[in-house]
């Protein structure tokens, strides 16, 4: 059984352009939500995506955006990057439990992003 | 934003049992607590999850209050290997727009002596 897996697993981008990532979800679970994690910090929550729609959404601008596909698989979208956005950037999966609003959530290793 | 803190780091030594607390004041009603060890460069791996009193599993037990409003994480007889990050994750509801949030924890950087 699959983990969550995500693509590339490094990438260099130079300030103005766009980048988009991608993450498979663990098998069985339907809802992706995605972190940035800048260096010697913790995760930050970007958003989370469920039947193909943003769920929720933490304190990140517009220039983030994502996606989800009827498969579950999701991209984050970054535009106009900046130096700030250089991150690890971690995309994890769940399954909501019944009554909760908390789903445990399971994590992929990542994707190094460096803005230059 | 509601803030959840631990401490900074920690220190220990090989085959000692260590407790990690974290406090969440503004933890949303019906949310659990999720504990987290992270190496570099790496994604989080769960360790334990909880919603009220005690749970334990097979590498750590996880202390609820009756309040919620903290949590500590218990790991028995810690080895090397067990130096890392550790992060809590609640769930947040923002009081003016309702809006719900995971908030990790500060992060604790455990480092285990031999």
């Amino acid at each position: 059984d699959a983990g969550v897996t995500q693509s590339p697993t490094h990438l260099i981008k130079t300030r103005g352009q766009q980048v988009t990532l991608r993450c498979s979800p663990k098998s069985g679970h339907d809802t992706v939500s995605w972190y940035q994690q800048a260096l010697g910090q913790g995760p930050q929550f970007i958003f989370q995506y469920y039947e193909e729609e943003e769920r929720q959404r933490g304190n990140f601008p517009d220039r983030f955006s994502g996606h989800q596909f009827p498969n579950y698989s999701s991209e984050l979208n970054v535009n106009a990057l900046l130096l700030g956005d250089s991150a690890l950037y971690l995309c994890a999966s769940s399954f909501p439990l019944a009554g909760g609003v908390t789903d445990t959530q399971y994590f992929g290793p990542g994707t190094r992003l460096t803005v230059l | 934003l509601a803030k959840t803190t631990q401490p900074i780091s920690m220190d220990s030594y090989e085959g000692q049992e260590v407790n990690i607390t974290c406090s969440h004041n503004n933890i949303a009603t019906n949310d659990y607590i999720t504990w987290y060890q992270q190496f570099p460069s790496q994604g989080p791996r769960f360790i334990i999850q909880g919603y009220k009193t005690k749970v334990t599993n097979e590498v750590a037990s996880l202390f609820i209050p009756a309040d919620r409003k903290s949590s500590t994480l218990s790991l028995p007889r810690v080895s090397l290997s067990d130096t890392a990050v550790y992060y809590c994750l609640v769930g947040d509801i923002e009081g003016l727009s309702g809006t719900y949030k995971y908030i990790f924890g500060t992060g604790t950087r455990l480092k285990v002596l031999a």
